[in-house]
């Protein structure tokens, strides 16, 4: 057990549809990471969050979006959902969220299963 | 270009021997780590081991030992004495130490190792 909870463990939903998609890191970590995980495009990283500001964008569609709450837990909103969307989402945490040379080890969630119909 | 490349889609060990699974990875920052993650059936990602560029010395844990070979761009996981349980995908990933915007994780294609009994 990494410490790192999502919620919920699967999720079926259909197309055009909105889904959020909620992470709980680690007790004191500051960071949260999402990752996408499909078959198409591999594991790829999506969005950092650090102490509630937004601290990297990669991949990620302007039909998704993210947050992170003063209690740290960060929510991944997707929304007008397509049938391509459908992929195991993971969240990550780790202590830092800086460009030190620390080994900031990601401590993955156990991942969200979205399938969209 | 690839940042990580995993050129062994899947692989076959007889159980209790040794297997190297390759990862080779591109970057221009001297500062960066390297990660090796196991995804079994279940899904979860596991963190098994990490080198730091910096690290003169190879990285073990257990059974694991990550062969670093800076000149050549290249960290290679070594699993010793193989295990049932070992069958899982294997992923190896990059945080490169300059990215200013963050700290995520670059992943590969992944390696699916199977042990045979």
């Amino acid at each position: 057990d990494s410490g790192v909870t999502q919620t919920p463990k699967h999720l079926i939903t259909a197309t055009g549809q909105r889904v959020t998609l909620r992470c709980s890191p680690r007790s004191g970590d500051l960071s949260v990471y999402w990752y996408q995980q499909s078959l198409d495009q591999g594991l790829q990283f999506l969005i950092q969050y650090y102490n509630g500001e937004e601290r990297a964008k990669g991949n990620i569609l302007e039909r998704f979006s993210a947050q992170q709450f003063p209690d740290l837990h960060s929510e991944l909103n997707l929304s007008s959902l397509e049938l391509g969307d459908s992929a195991l989402y993971f969240c990550a945490s780790s202590p830092s969220g800086g460009t030190g040379l620390a080994s900031n080890e990601q401590f993955f969630g156990p991942g969200t299963r979205l399938t969209v119909l | 270009a690839q940042k990580i490349t995993q050129t062994q889609p899947g692989m076959f060990v007889q159980e209790k021997e040794a297997v190297t699974l390759d990862c080779t990875y591109d970057t221009s920052d001297q500062s960066y780590g390297l990660f090796w993650y196991k995804q079994p059936s279940s899904g979860e990602m596991i963190f098994l081991i990490y080198q730091g560029s910096y690290d003169e010395q190879n990285a073990t844990e257990g059974r694991y030992s990550l062969n670093f070979q800076k000149a050549r761009k290249s960290a290679n996981l070594v699993i010793s004495a193989s295990q049932l349980g070992d069958s899982a995908m294997y992923f190896c990933a990059m945080r490169e130490g300059s990215n200013n915007a963050g700290n995520m994780l670059t992943f590969g294609g992944g390696t699916r190792l199977m042990v045979k009994p």
